[in-house]
């Protein structure tokens, strides 16, 4: 059972653009969604999070906006620069257990 | 800034040998967690550690697998006799304590290639 489900699988925006990434997930119970960026040979790092009690969280380029009655939530980077160029995962849990990831979004920010 | 380290970067192993991945957890952190992600899939769950003991683990941590804290510092994960499909990237994280749980920190990971 794929408890969060991740699209799209690559993208491409040009400088300047609007990313965005959409994740569902499946377990009404979790109560944290981080998003992670993964560049090539490094970890996963966490990005920004947010809890259901809120609709939108921002922080600096990045913003997550949550539905929680769709049980979906989206990543958007304003702005997008070449170097945000990188894998990008979402995930859900209960807050403080596993990670449950989506598969992944390849984003790639062309000059 | 505080890392999550990670011995060795690449590991190569016949199958049928046993392998073991070593992590350095973040000093003050008190949770740690064993993911993998297959090339091109994505991060999966193993297990998770705390007060020297198994917390939470997944399907895929069968009997195969253990894992340890031997002393303050290290985290290791023993795989006993590999398998193909074991070939993947092992991620340790480690998250610190009271509301800093949820927040866990990635190292950069062991390739494990068995041949």
């Amino acid at each position: 059972q794929q408890q969060v489900k991740q699209s799209p699988q690559s993208l491409i925006v040009q400088k300047g653009g609007i990313s965005i990434i959409n994740c569902a997930y499946e377990n009404t119970a979790f109560d944290y969604f981080p998003w992670y960026q993964q560049f090539p040979g490094k970890g996963p790092a966490l990005l920004i999070a947010i809890r259901p009690d809120v609709s939108e969280k921002k922080e600096g380029r990045f913003t997550i906006s949550f539905n929680k009655s769709a049980k979906q939530f989206s990543l958007h980077i304003m702005d997008s620069q070449p170097g945000d160029s990188a894998t990008y995962f979402c995930a859900a849990s209960l807050l403080g257990y596993a990670l449950n990831f989506g598969k992944g979004t390849s984003l790639l920010v062309t000059p | 800034e505080p890392e999550v380290t990670q011995t060795p970067s690449h590991q190569v192993t016949q199958m049928g040998q046993e392998v073991i991945l070593r992590c350095v957890p973040i000093s003050n952190h008190l949770y740690f967690y064993w993911y993998r992600q297959i090339l091109g899939q994505k991060v999966e769950f193993l297990v998770s550690f705390y007060n020297n003991e198994i917390s939470e683990k997944s399907e895929i941590f069968d009997d195969q697998f253990s894992v340890e804290r031997p002393d303050g510092s290290n985290f290791t994960l023993k795989i006993r006799s590999t398998k193909l499909e074991d070939s993947a990237m092992y991620f340790c994280a480690s998250s610190g304590p009271g509301i800093a749980k949820n927040i866990q920190y990635f190292g950069a990971g062991t390739r494990l290639s068995v041949l």
